[in-house]
């Protein structure tokens, strides 16, 4: 079965400087990879999604994530943060195999320092 | 993508009773979840919902606590009965449209608070 780690409960940065946000997974085969963000008081929102191919996938808002294999991780970047960037971030897998569902890590909290 | 309006947004509902929340997608879609969010915490898988065919609920949830109806491609409701204060949670519902890649996309959200 699939499994997410995301390491850091909480991490605040200042406005303005780059991020990275770090998801695991555990998966024999290669999986689905999505990063989601949850403002506070909404749902959620895909920020991105690694199917297959070029493992450095582009997403909305000027986030980036690359899949590395060898590592089993697929970690968020992104390179100079905007106070509206506070949000809880999620990162999920999912498998082929395990019909459509996909297993949320436990949530990395952002703050952004002015 | 898809657009998806979760009913009510929030609620704030009395131990022992029962609260209906409704998810309604603007696109037909096969595959329909619900989600608990529990304070503080991550998003926990409480069933998938097909049309047709009786909701599959994951280990720690059953049908008597959290009915789910599916009627249509569109629709889908989920039941928190007889609830008590372990039952205050975010309630999601998201959508799978199928195709090539398995993306789940997410409903508003719905907040109960149980006294």
């Amino acid at each position: 079965a699939q499994s997410v780690t995301q390491p850091d409960i909480h991490i605040t940065v200042s406005e303005g400087a780059s991020l990275e946000l770090r998801c695991n997974y555990s998966y024999g085969a290669t999986p689905y990879l999505f990063w989601y963000v949850q403002s506070p008081g909404q749902g959620l929102q895909l920020l991105l999604k690694y199917f297959s191919g070029d493992t450095l996938v582009q997403g909305i808002k000027g986030f980036e994530a690359e899949f590395k294999r060898s590592q089993s991780s697929f970690n968020l970047r992104k390179p100079s943060v905007h106070w509206s960037d506070a949000a809880e971030y999620f990162c999920a897998v999912g498998a082929y195999s395990s019909a459509s569902k996909i297993i949320f890590g436990s949530g990395t909290r952002l703050s952004i320092r002015p | 993508s898809a657009v998806i309006s979760q009913k009510p947004s929030r609620d704030i509902c009395q131990r022992g009773t029962s609260l209906t929340i409704q998810c309604q997608v603007d696109s037909q879609v096969t595959m329909m979840f619900w989600y608990r969010q529990q304070p503080g915490q991550s998003l926990t898988l409480i069933a998938t919902a097909n049309q047709g065919s009786e909701a599959t609920y994951e280990s720690g949830f059953v049908i008597d606590k959290f009915p789910i109806s599916r009627p249509n491609l569109t629709f889908s409701t989920l039941t928190v009965s007889n609830m008590s204060p372990e039952d205050s949670s975010i309630y999601l519902c998201s959508v799978d449209k199928g195709g090539v890649t398995d993306t789940q996309y997410f409903g508003p959200g719905t907040r109960l608070t149980v006294l």
